[in-house]
């Protein structure tokens, strides 16, 4: 069975610019979630979705921004970028949303803004 | 929310011996504990899990405990291997999200 894949695995934007990062889970996986990795704040919850709903959201500002399709690949976009948003940003899908909510990792997209 | 701390931030071990990582977390409502381990240029792999009903689960040379009173949890590696040397994350599930501890760089040394 393929894992979770993210596209493009990198990329490079300019300050101001927006982006719109790519996930496709495990087949058959209804729940999607996205993370942001840095060597500063660590591991940290964007958002998730489940069957085309957005069901939790982390801390992050409305530049932040995602969306879920009926056959369960996600998008995430972030508008108006910043140097700060530069960082891997991790999609990770699971079966089910339950309490015991096993996560299942892509590669990751590594996002430089200049 | 949630708030999981980890320790130590690294560890350098020689192989074959034991490697120990500890994180607590600060929600009694959190019931789910994942590990993952993280090598260069790939996402985190889920590794082991415990939940709250349970107080150690094992699988080869990892094992993990759970101490729920205290809010405690811990990874062992046994019989550590070249291919150990990875950055290890704690995780605890609360309210469906999954929040993270800050990481162990483990280097096994030869």
């Amino acid at each position: 069975k393929a894992g979770v894949t993210q596209t493009p695995r990198y990329l490079i934007k300019t300050r101001g610019q927006q982006v719109t990062l790519s996930c496709s889970p495990i087949s058959g996986h209804r729940s999607v979630s996205w993370y942001q990795q840095t060597p500063g704040q660590g591991l940290q919850f964007l958002f998730e979705y489940f069957s085309e709903t957005q069901r939790n959201k982390g801390n992050f500002p409305g530049r932040f921004s995602g969306r879920q399709f009926s056959n369960s690949r996600s998008e995430m976009n972030v508008s108006t970028l910043e140097l700060g948003d530069s960082a891997l940003y991790l999609c990770a899908s699971s079966l089910v949303q339950t309490d015991y909510n096993e996560q299942f990792f892509g590669p990751g997209t590594r996002l430089t803004v200049l | 929310g949630e708030n999981v701390e980890q320790h130590p931030s690294t560890l350098s071990v020689q192989e074959g011996d034991s490697a120990v990582i500890k994180c607590t977390y600060s929600d009694s409502a959190s019931n789910y504990f994942p590990w993952y381990k993280q090598e260069l240029g790939k996402g985190p792999q889920l590794i082991i899990d415990i939940r709250s009903n349970v107080g150690e689960k094992k699988d080869q040379r990892i094992a993990v405990t759970l101490n729920k009173t205290a809010k405690h949890f811990s990874l062992h590696i046994t019989e550590t291997q070249p291919e150990d040397s990875a950055v290890y994350f704690c995780a605890a599930v609360y309210d469906y999200k999954l929040s993270f501890g800050a990481g162990t760089t483990v280097t096994v040394r030869a």
